[in-house]
């Protein structure tokens, strides 16, 4: 799979919309977008995945730009119930395990 | 909830001894995968089985064991457990079917604690 870049955290206002980019320089053609979220010690959670289009889903916008060297998550009005880990993976649809980075700690402040 | 579900939430034992983690996968799901997250690795892939055959391994001790049964369930036994073993265990499944997005699915974990 191939590198993906993250901010180490970010801040958003409740309410607000959270943008929270990734970069993947080097994607391959058959390699997706996944973006998965850990709220503290849960399990992750599927949020969105796409390949080049954008992808909107009753979770998130996955915006993709066209060289799909960049991606950019968006969840349009954030709640505190959002504030997790939120982890981009280039990922090819091989079946095989994910390749979790360090992802973004993203705090929904009141 | 995910539908994948693993037993027992949580776990407290001693050095040197063995424990069994179980998991069961999402209906109709072919693929189980094993992950481990301790507080200064991240999450690390341990293992995949896919239809009761393992089909990858990731960074998995000699000492840590998986199956999956013709029920599609799996067990992660660990043994001659270390205190570096505590941890949170996550399963996943997917559908691994050819052609098809393989999105993976979590279950809620098993936290161990190693004392």
């Amino acid at each position: 799979d191939a590198k993906t870049t993250q901010p180490t955290s970010m801040d958003c206002a409740e309410g607000r919309a959270a943008n929270l980019p990734c970069n993947h320089s080097t994607i391959s053609g058959n390699e997706y977008v996944y973006w998965y979220r850990q709220i503290h010690s849960q399990g992750p959670q599927y949020i969105i995945h796409g390949l080049k289009n954008n992808e909107t889903n009753e979770m998130a916008s996955l915006i993709i730009t066209e060289d799909r060297k960049s991606s950019t998550l968006i969840l349009p009005h954030a709640t505190l119930r959002d504030t997790a880990v939120y982890y981009c993976i280039a990922h090819s649809n091989s079946g095989y395990a994910l390749n979790f980075g360090k992802g973004t700690s993203l705090l929904v402040t009141p | 909830d995910s539908g994948v579900t693993q037993t027992p939430k949580h776990l407290i034992t001693a050095t040197g001894q063995r424990v069994t983690l179980r998991c069961s996968p999402r209906s109709g799901d072919l693929s189980v995968y094993w992950y481990q997250q301790s507080l200064d690795q991240g999450l690390q892939f341990l293992i995949q089985y896919y239809n009761g055959e393992e089909r990858a391994k990731g960074n998995i001790l000699e000492r840590f064991s998986a199956q999956q049964f013709p029920d599609l369930h799996s067990e992660l036994n660990l043994s001659s457990l270390e205190l570096g073993d505590s941890a949170l265990y996550f399963c996943a499944s997917s559908p691994s079917l050819a052609g098809d997005t393989d999105t993976q699915y979590f279950g809620p974990g098993t936290r161990l604690t190693v004392l």
